[in-house]
């Protein structure tokens, strides 16, 4: 099953951009991943798939457009346009892992982004 | 969107169950699958069991197969995770999920507390 690993923390300032990554194992190349924020003390909420082409599906309900993805290789990033204090939270990627009757689910470690 | 709202957490000794329950609301809870995702205090997300539509297929995280069994009654738009043999380590905020077609979780609860300790 892949593996996703992800940087613990970053920092932005207000108004600026950052882009997160999470990194498939070796192997995984054509995977897609799930990105989920975590503000403070809330239960997470899906914000996009992505895959080598960029996003997959639609994004996750009331997801502004200063949120989008990418994808090349083995990385999977999630992007933040004019950060916002609301953006401050906890970034998880998630895949999905199936063979024959087998399936799990794995998430990264998470990222903390705090604004600045 | 939809709505889904966790129940049935609290503190349990080691070796103890519990029974969580998830209701779901606002979508046709027949046409997808759901799960149960779970953070331990201070710590990142768990996968820890889904079950599909009409329930005849369950996969579970190794750590805890055996002892935890996801079901749902559809009539009823309710999840449920028996918990049994509880250790230390399922301490931990349990969220129910709906599971979209694409096989990513895009409905959350607000979790509830597990707490297994003596």
């Amino acid at each position: 099953q892949p593996v996703l690993t992800q940087p613990p923390s970053t920092s932005a300032s207000l108004g600026a951009s950052v882009t997160l990554t999470c990194t498939l194992s070796s192997g995984f190349d054509f995977y897609k991943v799930d990105w989920y924020q975590q503000r403070p003390g809330k239960g997470p909420r899906f914000v996009m798939r992505v895959g080598t082409g960029g996003i997959v599906g639609a994004k996750g309900d009331g997801i502004p457009d200063r949120f989008s993805v990418s994808g090349s290789g083995l990385n999977r990033l999630l992007t933040i346009n004019n950060i916002q204090e609301e953006d401050e939270s906890d970034y998880y990627c998630g895949a999905d892992h199936g063979t024959g009757s087998n399936f799990v689910w794995v998430f990264g470690g998470g990222t903390r982004l705090t604004v600045l | 969107e939809g709505q889904v709202a966790e129940s049935g957490g609290g503190l349990v000794q080691p070796g103890g169950a519990l029974r969580l329950s998830c209701a779901a609301s606002e979508f046709s809870f027949t046409t997808y699958e759901m799960a149960w995702v779970r953070q331990a205090p201070g710590k990142g997300l768990e996968w820890v069991a889904t079950i599909n539509r009409d329930g005849s297929e369950k996969h579970y995280v190794d750590s805890v197969k055996g002892r935890f069994f996801i079901s749902r009654d559809n009539a009823k738009t309710s999840l449920y995770v028996q918990m049994n043999s509880l250790r230390v380590e399922d301490t931990a905020t349990y969220y129910c999920t709906r599971v979209n077609f694409g096989g990513a979780f895009d409905i959350w609860g607000q979790g509830t507390m597990v707490t297994v300790s003596s």
